[in-house]
Formats: C-alpha cells, sequence, structure tokens
C-alpha cells in the first residue's frame, strides 16, 4: 500500500541554525500539507500546497516558513532560523483530491529538537 | 473559525470491552467531514474513521463506529471489542469544504489504555 514518507526521523539543531524536513507524498496526490505538534498538544495546520504555491497557511506559518516542491516526489519545509519553541514534531500529509473523496494520509513524522 | 473538543482527556477499557470517545465541534458550515485518527506510542497518525456531513448514516468500520449527531455538532468514536493494539491517542478532526487544500482543524485527543 502507497505511503507518506519523511526524513528524517529525527533532527537536532542549534538555535538560529536552518533545517529542511522533507516528505515524499503518494505518488498520485495532487495535494499536500504539513501539520505539526508540540509534545503534549494538539496538531496544528500548518501550511497546505497545490498547483505549485501555497493555498492556504496558519498564523504559526510566518516568513520563517517556507514549503517546495523541488521536483514530482518531494515536498520539502524550511525553517530559516529555527527557535526553541520549534521544536516539535512535524507531519507531512497529502490526498488526492480536496472533493468528496479526501482524505489525509499522514507520514511518520520528523521530530525536531532545537537546542 | 472551527473548533473541536474533546472533553475526555484519557481513558481506559478492559480487553474485549467497549469504551466510547466523545468529541464536540462548532462551525456555521453546512457541508464538511469529521474523522477520528488513531496515534499509536510511534506517533504516526492513522485514520480511522469518517464521516460526510450529509450522509445521516452513521459510518462504521469494523470495531469502530460514530455517534454523528449534526444537530448537537456531536460526533463520538466507539470502539467495540477493544484490543490491546487500540493503545493510543485518539484525535477527532475537522475538515470543511473548499476548492483546494482542506486543512484539518484537530481537537486535544484522547489518550485511551487497553488493559489486559
Amino acid at each position: 500500500e502507497p505511503e507518506v514518507t519523511q526524513t528524517p526521523s529525527h533532527q537536532v539543531t542549534q538555535m538560529g541554525q536552518e533545517v529542511i524536513l522533507r516528505c515524499v507524498p503518494i505518488s498520485n496526490h495532487l495535494y499536500f500539507y504539513w501539520y505539526r505538534q508540540i509534545l503534549g498538544q494538539k496538531v496544528e495546520f500548518l501550511v497546505s500546497f497545490y498547483n505549485n504555491e501555497i493555498s492556504e497557511k496558519s498564523e504559526i506559518f510566518d516568513d520563517q516558513f517556507s514549503v517546495e516542491r523541488p521536483d514530482g516526489s518531494n515536498f520539502t519545509l524550511k525553517i530559516r532560523s529555527t527557535k526553541l519553541e520549534d521544536s516539535a514534531m512535524y507531519f507531512c500529509a497529502s490526498s488526492r483530491t480536496s472533493g468528496s473523496f479526501d482524505t489525509q494520509y499522514f507520514g511518520p513524522g520528523t521530530r525536531l529538537t532545537v537546542l | 473559525a472551527q473548533t473541536v473538543t474533546q472533553s475526555q482527556p484519557e481513558m481506559s477499557v478492559q480487553e474485549a470491552e467497549t469504551v466510547t470517545l466523545s468529541c464536540t465541534y462548532d462551525t456555521s458550515e453546512n457541508n464538511y467531514y469529521l474523522f477520528w485518527y488513531k496515534q499509536p506510542p510511534s506517533r504516526q497518525m492513522i485514520l480511522v474513521i469518517r464521516q460526510e456531513a450529509y450522509k445521516q448514516q452513521n459510518a462504521t468500520e469494523n470495531r469502530f463506529s460514530v455517534n454523528f449527531q449534526k444537530a448537537a455538532k456531536s460526533f463520538s468514536l466507539k470502539i467495540s471489542d477493544s484490543q490491546l493494539g487500540d493503545t493510543a491517542m485518539y484525535f477527532c478532526a475537522f475538515m470543511k469544504l473548499k476548492a483546494a487544500g482542506n486543512k484539518l482543524t484537530f481537537g486535544g485527543g484522547t489518550r485511551v489504555l487497553v488493559k489486559p
């Protein structure tokens, strides 16, 4: 069964450093998402991406964040200058449509630790 | 903005018994979808079941079923014949229809512990 994959599984970085989190969505999916989950808290939406542009972003997704689909398979989340409060689990998700049968399938997550 | 509330932070159930998790939501939308996701200790988010708001019939998926009360904005999950592998965090989520890129709004989660 096709699945969403994410690398790395765990990333440790120093405050102020740039990180890139990578995702490979399911191959025939057209919509891509990033969510994050701070330890012990709810899962929060960051951004959705369709047709090579952001379709919606939350207030969390400020200028420090960017997303890109550099080729036909990868979908990346870049944090330009990490802060301590960026420490969280980051989930990538993808869906085939945004219509009646849209179901978002999640990757296993990347745990980001900012020291 | 939509909000999703799960009022039970933690529940425990004996193996083979039934447990019901509650979820309420607030929205002014008429067309939307509701989901339950499971997050085991591995922390991967796994879809358990979903419900389209325009369908009156409650969704079922093997041992998992929902009680969807649209007027009350309630969407509870029933796990029947609980198994040890059901131990996980369960998140209720709301999604409204959009032209592109439907975000999920999650509740705070309910931790379920299945005891042998």
